[in-house]
């Protein structure tokens, strides 16, 4: 079974402090690892993904994975009211994708 | 082409009846993937299709479920017999080929919003 779990949160902070957001999946084969953002009523869209273990930044984020320990993270620094959202954990296994529930984010002004 | 289009955007049926989504992928994109998403979850995993050929289905999805994409373009989503429980929001997402056997990130289109009543 295919499976990626994610704290389904809710998750708070205030404005300009880092949110800390993890994800763990659990097919060692899995290939590439994706963060959507999902707002009320909308559809998914892509903020970033990874395919190394070790981190990747793109500006206010970083993505960090750890292959080892079957984790994958992100990171949103300097958070503003506008990030707030249902944050998706995705995860390939041989060209299919599977997300976890979602962590809603509230950051508060 | 703007995107991954979806019609309709909200569909209200009654219980029993059949109906039909269409999910039109960004052009070039081979690969075309159907989700089922309710309140509070995540995206569920219903089937996936390279080209026209549908390579995985979800085992946990019915046989009341069925989804089609003639000559590797548009796809179509039937669900026969509809029940309470299919409300939802179908998510149909797309994306490039994979050139170094890594997955390439999926677009998603707006939804088609199914109501059963």
């Amino acid at each position: 079974q295919k499976e990626v779990e994610q704290n389904s949160g809710p998750l708070s902070v205030p404005e300009g402090a880092i949110a800390s957001l993890n994800c763990t999946y659990s097919d060692r084969g899995s290939q590439s690892f994706f963060w959507y953002r999902q707002y009320s009523g909308k559809s998914p869209e892509l903020i970033m993904f990874i395919y190394s273990n070790g981190d990747k930044e793109d500006g206010r984020f970083t993505a960090q994975l750890n292959k080892a320990s079957q984790y994958v993270s992100l990171l949103i620094r300097d958070s503003q009211p506008s990030d707030s959202a249902t944050y998706l954990c995705a995860v390939s296994w041989n060209n299919d994708m599977r997300f976890g529930a979602g962590t809603r984010l509230t950051v508060k002004p | 082409d703007t995107g991954v289009s979806q019609n309709p955007r909200h569909k209200i049926t009654k219980r029993g009846q059949n109906v039909t989504f269409r999910c039109d992928p960004i052009s070039e994109h081979n690969r075309l993937y159907w989700y089922r998403q309710t309140l509070g979850q995540g995206p569920e995993f219903l089937t996936y299709f390279q080209n026209e050929a549908q390579l995985e289905k979800s085992r946990l999805l019915s046989d009341r479920f069925s989804a089609e994409r003639p000559k590797g373009s548009f796809s179509t989503l039937e669900i026969q017999r509809t029940e309470q429980g299919d409300s939802a929001m179908y998510l149909c997402a797309s994306s490039l080929p994979d050139q170094t056997y890594m997955n390439t990130e999926a677009f998603f289109g707006q939804g088609t919003r199914l109501t059963v009543v």
